[in-house]
C-alpha cells in the first residue's frame, strides 16, 4: 500500500532554534518527494524537490534529505522564524500510472518568540 | 501568488442549499484537481481533469459535481451536503498529471462550513 507518513505531528520550538521533521514512504515505484509548505487558511506552496539520485538539496534556511534506500527524507530548517511556523506536508510521487499524488498529514510547526 | 485563484475563500451553508466552488489557473497547465483536507488528515484528492476530461473519481458521492468548461477553469457544485462534509476544499493544478515530475499548483482553498 502507497503510504506517506509524517512524524511528529506537531512541533513547538523557539525563535531561532532549529528542527527536523521526519517523512517515511512506502510509495513505490519513486519519483519523486516534495516538502510543501503551508501556511494557516492557504494552499500548500512546494519548498524542494528531491529525486532518486539526490540524497541533500538546500533552500536558504531548509535543507531536505533523502534516503531512498530506506525510504526517508527529512527537512531541517535552521535558525527558525516566526513566519516559519506553519504545516509542513511530505509529498511522494509515484513514478508511474495517473493521480501519483501520495500526501502525508504534516507537521504542524510553531515557532515562539 | 501561485497562479491558482479559488473563490470563494470562506462559504457556510445549509444543508439544503445549491453552492459551487471556483477555481482558475492561468499557468497554462493542462491538469486541475479538486482536493479535500480534513483536520488531521492528508489531502484526499477528489477529481482529476486532464485537457478538460475526468481521469479520475475517487468514489466521492454524488452531492459532489465537478465541471471543468476549459483547461482554466474548474468548478464544483454542492449540493445537500452534511456537516462532515465541512473541511478546506483545494484546488490545483499541473503541467501534466499523468507522469512524473508533477508539481502541484495549489490555490488558497475555500474553507466551507455545513450548519
Amino acid at each position: 500500500k502507497n503510504q506517506v507518513e509524517q512524524s511528529p505531528q506537531s512541533l513547538i520550538i523557539l525563535e531561532g532554534k532549529n528542527c527536523t521533521l521526519q517523512c517515511n514512504y512506502t510509495v513505490s515505484p519513486f519519483s519523486n518527494l516534495r516538502w510543501y509548505k503551508q501556511d494557516t487558511g492557504r494552499g500548500p506552496v512546494s519548498l524542494t524537490i528531491m529525486t532518486f539520485s539526490e540524497n541533500t538539496k538546500s533552500n536558504r534556511r531548509y535543507t531536505a534529505t533523502l534516503d531512498a534506500d530506506t525510504k526517508q527524507s527529512s527537512l531541517h530548517i535552521t535558525a527558525s522564524q516566526l513566519s516559519d511556523s506553519a504545516s509542513y506536508i511530505c509529498v511522494v510521487e509515484r513514478k508511474t500510472g495517473a493521480n501519483n499524488l501520495f500526501f502525508g498529514t504534516g507537521t504542524r510547526l510553531t515557532v515562539i518568540p | 501568488e501561485t497562479g491558482v485563484t479559488q473563490t470563494p475563500r470562506h462559504l457556510v451553508m445549509g444543508m439544503t442549499n445549491k453552492k459551487s466552488l471556483k477555481c482558475e489557473q492561468h499557468l497554462g497547465h493542462n491538469a486541475m484537481y479538486w482536493y479535500k483536507q480534513s483536520a488531521k488528515k492528508p489531502l484526499e484528492l477528489m477529481f482529476v481533469y486532464n485537457f478538460k476530461e475526468q481521469t479520475e473519481n475517487n468514489s466521492v458521492p454524488s452531492r459532489f459535481s465537478p465541471e471543468c468548461p476549459n483547461s482554466s477553469h474548474l468548478f464544483l457544485h454542492l449540493h445537500t451536503l452534511q456537516p462532515e462534509d465541512s473541511a478546506l476544499y483545494l484546488c490545483a493544478s499541473s503541467q501534466d498529471g499523468m507522469s512524473g515530475n508533477t508539481e502541484a499548483f495549489f490555490g488558497q482553498g475555500t474553507r466551507l462550513t455545513v450548519v
